[in-house]
């Protein structure tokens, strides 16, 4: 699976957009793109995953550049709860998806009152 | 939908005795679960692969012999931490994959298990 880049922080205020960047500049035309998200102490929670379009649900949006290098996460309207690590992670689903999953360092996105 | 549960949540052992970790499903039937370890401060890391009926896949460097893992249903896979020491004390989390959507890939998680070994 390719390698990926994440901010190691980020601050944001609440209500407002938190935008995650990731870098995957050596994704190929096999490879997903999936944001989960680990709080404190808790496992990872599924966020999104997406190919190469645009991609949105009730949590999040993930925008999916053109060439396939880079995605950003975006929350739309932050609160305190967002608080947590977020991972990017590519893989490659033609196995169906039969392998674990390798998690990097994320992005741990604080949350601001 | 899609919920997993593990018990117990947290466990305190002594040194060198066994402890077992449940991972289940509740919702669904998992085609295949996954075992992964968290370290203080440390990512994910994963341990091995368990598929119903089968014998479970270990990553390199960890001992098959001292991480058991069963997968006796669709819905239910344990790990046991044999003859623990205090080098084992970690964050056990679970995920599986849900067999309607497999070919997804995308993979649901425990809330984990916090082991002390003294």
């Amino acid at each position: 699976d390719a390698k990926t880049t994440q901010p190691t922080s980020m601050d944001c205020a609440e209500g407002r957009a938190a935008n995650l960047p990731c870098n995957h500049s050596t994704i190929s035309g096999n490879e997903y793109v999936y944001w989960y998200r680990q709080i404190h102490s808790q496992g990872p929670q599924y966020i999104i995953h997406g190919l190469k379009n645009n991609e949105t649900n009730e949590m999040a949006s993930l925008i999916i550049t053109e060439d396939r290098k880079s995605s950003t996460l975006i929350l739309p309207h932050a609160t305190l709860r967002d608080t947590a690590v977020y991972y990017c992670i590519v893989r490659d689903n033609s196995g169906g998806g039969a392998d674990g999953l390798t998690f990097g360092k994320g992005t741990h996105l604080i949350i601001q009152p | 939908g899609a919920v997993v549960s593990q018990h117990p949540s947290w466990v305190i052992c002594k040194s060198g005795t066994s402890v077992k970790i449940e991972c289940r499903s509740l919702d669904f039937q998992a085609t295949t679960m996954f075992w992964y370890r968290q370290f203080p401060k440390q990512s994910l890391m994963l341990m091995a692969t368990s598929n119903e009926g089968s014998k479970a896949t270990y990553e390199q460097g960890v001992e098959k012999d001292k991480f058991l893992i069963n997968h006796a249903s669709l819905t239910l896979s344990t790990l046991t931490v044999t003859s623990a020491h205090p080098e084992d004390s970690s964050f056990y989390i679970c995920s599986a994959r849900d067999r309607r959507t497999s070919g997804y890939g995308e993979q649901f998680f425990g809330p984990g298990t916090r082991l002390t070994v003294l």
